[in-house]
């Protein structure tokens, strides 16, 4: 089936640790998103990458850092230096990142907690 | 810098009723694109429905439909016969329609509203 996922779905780490979620897509789509969502706040763009080797802060990218080296692997590191890590991280991707109507998919998330 | 706004953070309704979701947003921009999406317990976020700015026609997807004001800003939901299956967040997103321009490809999102099917 084709789908997005993420892995782990629960992580945890200690404060001062830098941790890379996994984001894989096989609908060969071409642009990828990482979002950050917390309680009452929904969901807020940290990257997205719209072609291989390519990719632009959102609106959250402090702490954060991401890569594209293959059109179906989009990972994100949290360093040390994101203050606030502990959240909900959700992956998502679109066929094309202009255009009328693109639809962006979701994977499941992950719920990263650190201490 | 567009925002999105949902001014109910918990709704409820009976079961075969109707209910309404309110959405509301802020820009300059002419053309766009509007969606809500649904976020059930096991937070997989899933496409309800979407709706082009330059459509004077409210969307529909079965139970689901749309009422959108462009000179109001306002984009609600409306759930018609709820099922238990539709308790979920329910978030408002938009979407710039400008091409290649720094960050129009995001969705802003609204920061949520959960939606309870009492039986």
């Amino acid at each position: 089936d084709g789908g997005i996922t993420q892995s782990p779905k629960y992580l945890f780490r200690k404060e001062g640790q830098n941790v890379t979620l996994s984001c894989e897509q096989n609908l060969n789509h071409d642009a990828m998103y990482w979002y950050r969502q917390d309680p009452g706040q929904g969901l807020r763009l940290i990257y997205y990458s719209q072609i291989v080797n390519d990719f632009q802060k959102g609106d959250i990218a402090e702490g954060y850092s991401v890569s594209r080296e293959k059109k179906e692997s989009f990972p994100l590191t949290v360093t040390s230096a994101q203050k606030n890590p502990t959240a909900f991280y959700l992956c998502a991707s679109s066929i094309r990142t202009a255009g009328p109507s693109y639809e962006q998919y979701f994977g499941p998330g992950t719920r990263l907690t650190v201490t | 810098a567009q925002t999105v706004t949902q001014s109910q953070p918990e709704m409820s309704v009976q079961e075969a009723e109707t209910v309404t979701l309110s959405c509301t947003y802020d820009t300059s921009e002419s053309d766009y694109y509007l969606f809500w999406y649904k976020q059930p317990p096991s937070r997989q976020m899933i496409l309800v429905i979407r709706q082009e700015a330059y459509k004077q026609q409210n969307a529909t997807e079965n139970r689901f439909s749309v009422n959108f004001q462009k000179a109001a800003k306002s984009f609600s939901l409306k759930i018609s016969d709820s099922q238990l299956g539709d308790a979920a967040m329910y978030f408002c997103a938009y979407r710039s329609s400008a091409k290649i321009i720094q960050g129009a490809q995001k969705l802003v999102f609204g920061q949520g509203t959960r939606l309870t099917i009492n039986p």
